[in-house]
């Protein structure tokens, strides 16, 4: 069965620094879908990136960037010059064809501190 | 604008009692699913359905309903809150199948049961 994996409970960075969040996944499927949501202190999910597995180029939305390692099964968000608004708790989520269902299935998320 | 719509955002209920958590979005979406959030957990899928009347069983199901009457409504009911179901509730819609176009996520409703 597919799985993700968000090993970091927390992170933190500095304001203006680049934080990298780790994500891997296992599937036995060639083509599957990697997406990042956001979830800020209000609690509501905002998606921000997402990288299908035959994309030729790592996925980039502003300051997001993700760094898709294949053969290592990672997918890892990159955020640069991070501001205070970005913290806020982040999950990483792989489409799950188990059961003959195309779904999301979510990491544990990974809670991000930005300091002044 | 585009948008899913949750009601209540939060909702303190006592054991037993009957409750309803509405769903509704604008966007005309044949996808639509109910997700829980715990700590440590993510999200995990409770029920989902691809289209009016068309409804399934996603990894917790145990102890929640659902209906799809209408493409844009899709409410989450607890017939018999239980204190292991206090948690924040996540109902979301797709344009299409969800693992290739992700999900737009109402707002969240946080559930306690005492």
């Amino acid at each position: 069965a597919q799985k993700i994996t968000q090993t970091q409970p927390g992170m933190f960075v500095q304001e203006k620094e680049a934080v990298t969040l780790d994500c891997t996944y296992d599937t036995s499927d060639p083509s599957y879908g990697l997406f990042w949501y956001k979830q800020p202190s209000s609690g509501e999910m905002i998606f921000l990136i997402y990288q299908g597995s035959y994309d030729q180029q790592n996925a980039t939305e502003g300051r997001y960037s993700l760094n898709f390692q294949k053969a290592r099964k990672s997918a890892n968000l990159v955020i640069s010059a991070s501001q205070l608004g970005d913290s806020a708790m982040y999950f990483c989520a792989m489409r799950d064809l188990s059961g003959g269902y195309n779904k999301l299935i979510f990491g544990a998320g990974t809670r991000l501190a930005v300091h002044p | 604008e585009a948008q899913v719509t949750q009601n209540p955002r939060y909702l303190i209920t006592v054991t037993g009692k009957k409750l309803t958590v509405t769903c509704s979005q604008n966007m005309n979406h044949e996808y639509m699913s109910w997700y829980r959030q715990d700590p440590g957990l993510g999200l995990r899928q409770i029920y989902y359905s691809m289209n009016v009347e068309v409804t399934d069983k996603g990894d917790v199901p145990e102890g929640y309903k659902v209906s799809r009457k209408e493409k844009r409504n899709f409410p989450l009911i607890l017939e018999s809150p239980s204190p292991n179901q206090t948690s924040l509730y996540f109902c979301a819609s797709s344009l299409g199948r969800p693992g290739n176009y992700g999900y737009t996520f109402g707002s969240g409703t946080r559930l306690t049961v005492v």
